[in-house]
Order: C-alpha cells, then structure tokens, then sequence
C-alpha cells in the first residue's frame, strides 16, 4: 500500500536556524497538508497546498514559514528562523481526489536547541 | 472557526468494558468526522470516519454516532483489548479536501 514518506524522522537545530522538512506524498494525490503537534498536544493544522499554490493557512503560519513543491514528487515545509517554540512533530499528509481520508506520514521530530 | 471540543481528557477502563469518547464541534457546515488513534512517537491513524449523511456507523468493535443537529458525535469501543491503549482524537472538516481540525485527544488506558 503507498504511503506517505517523510524526511528527516528527527532533526535537531539551534534557534535562529533554517530547517526543511521533507514530504514525499502519495505519488496520485492531489492536495497536502501540514500539521504540527507540540509534544502531548492536540495536532494542529498549518497549511494546506493545490495546484502549486497554498490554500489556506493557518495563524501559526506566518512570515517565517514556507512551503514548496520543487519537483513532482517532494513537498517541503521550511522554517527560516527557528525559534523553541517550533520544537515538535511535523506530519505532512496528502490526500486524493475527490476522497475524504488524509494520509499522514510517520512525521519529523523537530528540536530547536 | 471551527472548533473541536473532547472529552474526557483521560479515560481507563477495564479490559473488556466499553470505553465511550465524545466531542463536539462548531461549524455546522462541518460534514466529516474521522477518528485517529495515535501511539506514543506515531502518525495518527484513521480508524474510522462518519459523514455527516449517515448517523451511525460501526466496524467490528468500534462504532461512532453523529447527532448533526446537537452537533455532537461519539466513539464507541467495545470489548476492550490492551492494545486499544492509546490516545484517540476526534476531528472534524467542512469539505473533501479541506483541513482536518482535531479535539485535544482522550488517553485512553485499558487496565489488566
């Protein structure tokens, strides 16, 4: 069954650092999303993205957030400046068209020392 | 915007005996429900899902009720295992596509 894949599982970085989390999506998919969640917190949603542009965004997505799909197959979250606060797990999810269910990767584990 | 209430926030049962999670939402022009469980470190995951068309909808031990005009719905388990411990988040959605927003998750524990 195809899932969604994510790279790195954990990364680690000093505040005031650039990160890019990597997403590969379900290669058919259509719309993705990301998510976050701060350690025994709720999942959060951040931005969801179609057609090479984003859809909706969320208030936590601000000026320091960004995404991207570079190529066919990869989409990146980058966060220009890291700040503490931005330490969690990032899940990036995909759906298809015309289909209800997201699929979510396994998430990156962000840790901004 | 929406909002998703759940409650209760930690729940233990003893094994075999049901466990019952319920939330609420906001936006009535919510029209999907899905429920995700979630292990400690893991991705969410779908366990199962309602649209707002269909008022009750049940697979094997899990069955979950939508009561679109109190705008509540529900997460039934029965006959619980050990392995059903986990953290169990409900979530709601306007439209196909469109952002997922999740309650703040039930703990639940499944006592020998």
């Amino acid at each position: 069954e195809p899932e969604v894949t994510q790279t790195p599982s954990h990364q680690v970085t000093q505040m005031g650092q650039e990160v890019i989390l990597r997403c590969v999506p379900i290669s058919n998919h259509l719309y993705f999303y990301w998510y976050r969640q701060i350690l025994g917190q709720k999942v959060e949603f951040l931005v969801s993205f179609y057609n090479n542009e984003i859809s909706e965004k969320s208030e936590i997505f601000d000026d320091q957030f960004s995404v991207e799909r570079p190529d066919g197959s990869n989409f990146t979250l980058k966060i220009r400046s890291t700040k503490l606060e931005d330490s969690a797990m990032y899940f990036c999810a995909s759906v298809g068209g015309g289909s209800y269910e997201q699929y979510f990767g396994p998430g990156t584990r962000l840790t901004v020392t | 915007g929406e909002n998703v209430e759940q409650h209760p926030s930690t729940l233990s049962v003893q094994e075999g005996d049901s466990a019952v999670i319920k939330c609420t939402y906001s936006d009535s022009a919510s029209n999907y429900f899905p429920w995700y469980k979630q292990e400690l470190g893991k991705r969410p995951q779908l366990i199962i899902d309602i649209r707002s068309n269909v008022g009750e909808k049940k697979d094997q031990r899990i069955a979950v009720t939508l009561n679109k005009t109190a705008k509540h719905f529900s997460l039934h388990i029965t006959e619980t295992q050990p392995e059903d411990s986990a953290v169990y988040f409900c979530a709601a959605s306007t439209n196909r596509d469109d952002k997922i927003i999740f309650g703040k998750g039930t703990r639940l524990h499944i006592l020998p």
